[in-house]
């Protein structure tokens, strides 16, 4: 069965300092892994994706993750915060040999950036 | 301009009155899903469909239905609402992967606010 876990429920950073939110995932086989951003009423966006390629991903606004399936991790990170990242961020996994139609969200991460 | 829509985006009912929250896709995807979202509990899938004729139960599949007649629609059902189904749906849709053999990225509807009294 998949799972994912969202260590941490609340990030605070400051302006201009880095971010870091982390994922950690239950699959039988090599995942897909996602990282999404909620922001206030709003719909949800992908920031970045992977899918068996490079391990090291780049995604829109700055975002990065790295897959480390040794750590059977995906931690989403920023070298330096903007307000306008201020957002609830969703990693999620999708297991091709559990059922390929299936995704499990965390249950998210509340990124709050003071000025 | 391709993109998922949800109607009606706000509703309040009552128990027990059956409803349906309507799901198209212009993008031509194969899967399909319905979420919910609850404070703290982040999406929960309830339905999904990786193509026509064929649907399979999320995670909190109880009190729901579903159907997928053609590729763009997927509506949602709710034969006898309860109050505990109040909530923010959310639908979405992706291509299979062509890497992985999963779904690809999901593209969202805006949400329909249930409420259900």
């Amino acid at each position: 069965a998949q799972s994912v876990t969202q260590l941490d429920s609340h990030v605070s950073v400051s302006e201009g300092t880095p971010v870091l939110l982390r994922c950690n995932y239950s699959s039988s086989y090599s995942p897909s892994l996602f990282w999404y951003v909620q922001h206030p009423n709003k719909g949800l966006q992908l920031l970045l994706k992977y899918t068996s390629a490079a391990t090291l991903v780049k995604g829109i606004n700055g975002f990065e993750a790295e897959f480390k399936k040794s750590e059977t991790s995906f931690h989403l990170t920023k070298p330096s915060a903007h307000m306008s990242d201020a957002a609830e961020y969703f990693c999620v996994v999708s297991d091709p040999t559990t059922n390929a139609g299936k995704s499990t969200f965390g249950d998210g991460t509340t990124l709050t950036v003071k000025p | 301009e391709a993109q998922v829509t949800q109607n009606p985006r706000y509703l309040i009912t009552v128990t027990g009155k059956k409803l349906t929250v309507t799901c198209s896709q212009n993008m031509n995807h194969e899967y399909m899903s319905w979420y919910r979202q609850d404070p703290g509990l982040g999406l929960r899938q309830i339905y999904y469909s990786m193509n026509v004729e064929v649907t399979d139960k999320g995670d909190v599949p109880e009190g729901y239905k579903v159907s997928r007649k053609e590729k763009r629609n997927f509506p949602l059902i709710l034969e006898s609402p309860s109050p505990n189904q109040t909530s923010l749906y959310f639908c979405a849709s992706s291509h299979e992967s062509r890497t992985s053999g999963s779904s690809d990225t999901q593209y969202f509807g805006p949400g329909t606010r249930l409420t259900v009294l």
